[in-house]
C-alpha cells in the first residue's frame, strides 16, 4: 500500500520561510504533489514534481528527491492568507493511477 | 475553468439507507476520484476510475460502490449507511494519466444518524 508522513501542525511568522517535510512509501511512484485546503474549501493544486529537483512557482517552491522517498513544500514571504492545510499526495500506480494523500499539515501564519 | 459538481453539499440520512452522491465535472476528464475526509486522517481514497465503466478500489473501498456509466459521472453508492461513514466526501477528477492536477468539488457533508 501507500504511506506519506508529513508533520500535523506548523506555526510560522509573517514575512518569515516555512518548509512542509513529507516522506512516503509507495510503489509504481509517479510523483509526489502538494495541495492547499482553506477550512471549509476544497483542495487546490499547488505543484507536481515526477523529478528529482526543486520547482518553482512564485512564492511557492517543491523539492523531490526520489532515491529518499522525500518532498517539501516551502514558501517564502508567508502572508496571513497561507494559513491553511497543506497536503502531499503520491501519484502511483500501473497503466492507471491513483492519486493518494497524506494526512496534512496544517500552517498557521501569525502576525 | 474546470468544473466539479458535487450533488449535495450537506446530506442526513438514517442507519441502514442507501446513498447516492452524485459528480459530474464538465471537461471531458477520464480520471475520477472518490475520497472521505476526516479530522487528523487526511483525504482517503475510496475508489477511482480512469475510464467509463471503469473502476479500482482505493484504500477504503470497504462498505462503498462506485459507477460510472458516463464519462462525467462518477456516482458513490453507500448500500446500507452507518454511523461510522459520517464524513466530508469529496469528488476530483483529472484528464488523464498523464495529466499531474486533480481538480476538486466543494465536497457533500454525509451526517448519517
Amino acid at each position: 500500500g501507500q504511506s506519506l508522513e508529513q508533520p500535523s501542525e506548523v506555526t510560522a511568522v509573517e514575512g518569515a520561510i516555512v518548509q512542509i517535510n513529507c516522506t512516503y512509501q509507495t510503489s509504481g511512484f509517479y510523483g509526489l504533489s502538494w495541495y492547499q485546503q482553506h477550512d471549509g474549501g476544497a483542495p487546490t493544486f499547488l505543484s507536481y514534481n515526477a523529478l528529482d529537483g526543486l520547482e518553482e512557482t512564485g512564492r511557492f517552491s517543491s523539492f523531490l528527491s526520489r532515491s529518499d522517498s522525500y518532498g517539501y513544500l516551502l514558501l517564502q514571504e508567508l502572508q496571513m492568507k497561507d494559513s491553511a492545510s497543506y497536503f502531499c499526495a503520491v501519484k502511483s500506480g500501473a497503466g492507471s493511477y491513483q492519486l493518494t494523500f497524506g494526512k496534512g499539515t496544517k500552517l498557521s501564519v501569525i502576525p | 475553468d474546470v468544473k466539479v459538481t458535487q450533488s449535495s453539499r450537506y446530506l442526513v440520512k438514517r442507519t441502514g439507507e442507501k446513498v447516492f452522491l452524485e459528480c459530474v465535472q464538465d471537461m471531458d476528464h477520464e480520471n475520477m476520484f472518490w475520497y472521505r475526509q476526516d479530522p487528523g486522517l487526511g483525504l482517503r481514497l475510496i475508489y477511482f476510475s480512469y475510464d467509463v465503466k471503469m473502476k479500482e478500489k482505493g484504500d477504503i473501498p470497504e462498505g462503498y460502490s462506485v459507477s460510472r456509466e458516463k464519462k462525467e459521472r462518477f456516482s458513490l453508492i453507500l448500500e446500507s449507511a452507518s454511523t461510522n461513514q459520517t464524513s466530508m466526501y469529496l469528488c476530483a477528477s483529472s484528464l488523464s494519466s498523464k495529466n499531474t492536477e486533480a481538480f476538486f468539488g466543494q465536497g457533500t457533508r454525509l451526517t448519517v444518524v
